[in-house]
């Protein structure tokens, strides 16, 4: 069964600073991994979408690394903002079905 | 822009009502999913549909239902809510095909008494 890491649980940075979110996952046999966005009390934004065969994705501030074989993915986000605080969860999409497994999320805060 | 919405953001039940919490896309999605968010838990999926009266069980649909009469609608029913079931519920949806990003809603936080 699939098993979907996120580290650090929690990352306090204070504005300005690049940083780095990690993702993990047990069974390489993915179709795609998604990035998204939670605010509190709110639903899931996508933020990147990463298809298997692809290395990496970018949006803006964001980009979104994969790598397939070691089961990991990335998410850099540059000159971080306070906007940036929220959580972000990052979930994989077996070849299986359509179901996506989760991650337990990175709550991010950024300090002005 | 693909939009998802939910009935309610907030719902307070009483223990043993039947409640039904709708979920409604206008981006002609195939797939529909309902999930339950709780803390230390995750995301959890209850249940998903591909199509139309089609449905499939996720990793935890005991003591819920689901209901899909019109491609855009999708409707999660617990028969007899229970104070374990109060939690954020969320639904989402996506092109049949697999590979395609999951749209979400806004949430239904649900509370039981």
């Amino acid at each position: 069964k699939q098993e979907v890491t996120q580290i650090p649980a929690a990352l306090s940075v204070p504005e300005g600073e690049n940083l780095v979110l990690n993702c993990s996952f047990t069974d390489s046999a993915i179709y795609n991994l998604q990035w998204f966005r939670q605010d509190p009390g709110k639903g899931l934004t996508s933020l990147l979408l990463i298809q298997s065969s692809q290395r990496e994705q970018t949006s803006g501030r964001l980009n979104a690394s994969l790598d397939k074989s070691s089961g990991r993915s990335t998410l850099y986000i540059a000159a971080s903002q306070p906007g940036d605080s929220a959580t972000y969860l990052c979930a994989v999409l077996g070849n299986a079905g359509n179901m996506l497994t989760f991650g337990g999320g990175t709550r991010l805060m950024v300090k002005p | 822009d693909v939009k998802v919405t939910q009935s309610s953001r907030y719902l307070v039940k009483r223990t043993g009502e039947k409640v039904f919490l709708e979920c409604v896309q206008d981006m002609d999605h195939e797939n529909m999913f309902w999930y339950r968010q709780d803390p230390g838990l995750g995301l959890r999926l209850i249940y998903f549909s591909y199509d139309v009266k089609m449905k499939e069980k996720g990793d935890i649909p005991e003591g819920y239902s689901v209901s899909r009469e019109k491609k855009e609608r999708f409707s999660l029913i617990l028969e007899s809510a229970s104070t374990n079931q109060t939690s954020m519920y969320l639904c989402a949806s996506s092109f049949l095909l697999g590979g395609n990003e999951q749209f979400f809603g806004p949430g239904t936080r649900l509370t039981v008494l």
